[in-house]
């Protein structure tokens, strides 16, 4: 089946310092990925939309020039939090949409210390 | 616009009992419905979706059917076990292009010998 790989599978960075997020799909081309947060025993926040060779589309507060998405490729799209602070720590999970359904990375916990 | 809402956990429940965990939806035109476990500190996996009216989503034991007259599709597992302890989002897609999984906020359940 459909496969997405994501790394790191944690990160803890200093503040101040940017971290890079990969989201892979192995064995399909996927126009659009989807970046989703998961604060502590709640549910996935969608963040962004990223389509391959455009600009991603941002979810309403959600700050582009922080969480910086490129969808350079088909397979490859990537989540950069800039300048991160404690109050970006989180889970961060990839998807994406293989119609009929949607894979899911398995998340990169970010501490950010 | 299209929501999911699904009952408030935590679900406490001993080895070989009954789960029914409720979820509802609204949206405008024939979503598709999914139900996902989300084990800790990992990503989200399927556990089953239907894709049109009155379909039934089966997958190790968990059954749900889409019910469009009650906007429903209730989880349910005849016999619960320890390894089923998890975190369980109900979703809804649109199946346009480019559009994300709209998630429930989770059901924990946990499940004790």
């Amino acid at each position: 089946g459909a496969v997405v790989s994501q790394h790191p599978s944690w990160v803890i960075c200093k503040s101040g310092t940017s971290v890079k997020i990969e989201c892979r799909s192995l064995d399909f081309q996927a126009t659009t990925m989807f970046w989703y947060r998961q604060f502590p025993k709640q549910s996935l926040m969608l963040m962004a939309t990223s389509n391959e060779g455009s600009k991603a589309t941002y979810e309403q507060g959600v700050e582009k020039d922080k969480f910086l998405i490129n969808h350079a490729s088909l397979t490859l799209s990537t989540l950069t939090v800039t300048s991160a602070h404690p109050e970006d720590s989180s889970f961060y999970i990839c998807s994406a949409a293989q119609r009929p359904g949607y894979t899911f990375g398995s998340g990169t916990r970010l501490t950010v210390v | 616009g299209n929501s999911v809402t699904q009952m408030e956990g935590p679900v406490t429940l001993s080895e070989e009992a009954f789960l029914t965990i409720n979820c509802t939806y609204t949206a405008t035109g024939y979503p598709s419905l999914f139900w996902y476990v989300q084990y800790p500190g990992e990503g989200l996996q399927l556990l089953l979706k239907a894709t049109k009216a009155d379909d039934k989503g089966s997958n190790k034991g968990f059954e749900a059917t889409y019910r469009k007259e009650t906007t429903s599709f209730h989880l349910e597992k005849g016999s619960v076990q320890v390894s089923d302890s998890a975190v369980y989002f109900c979703a809804l897609s649109d199946d346009q292009a480019g559009t994300a999984l709209i998630f429930g906020k989770g059901t924990t359940l946990s499940v004790s010998s």
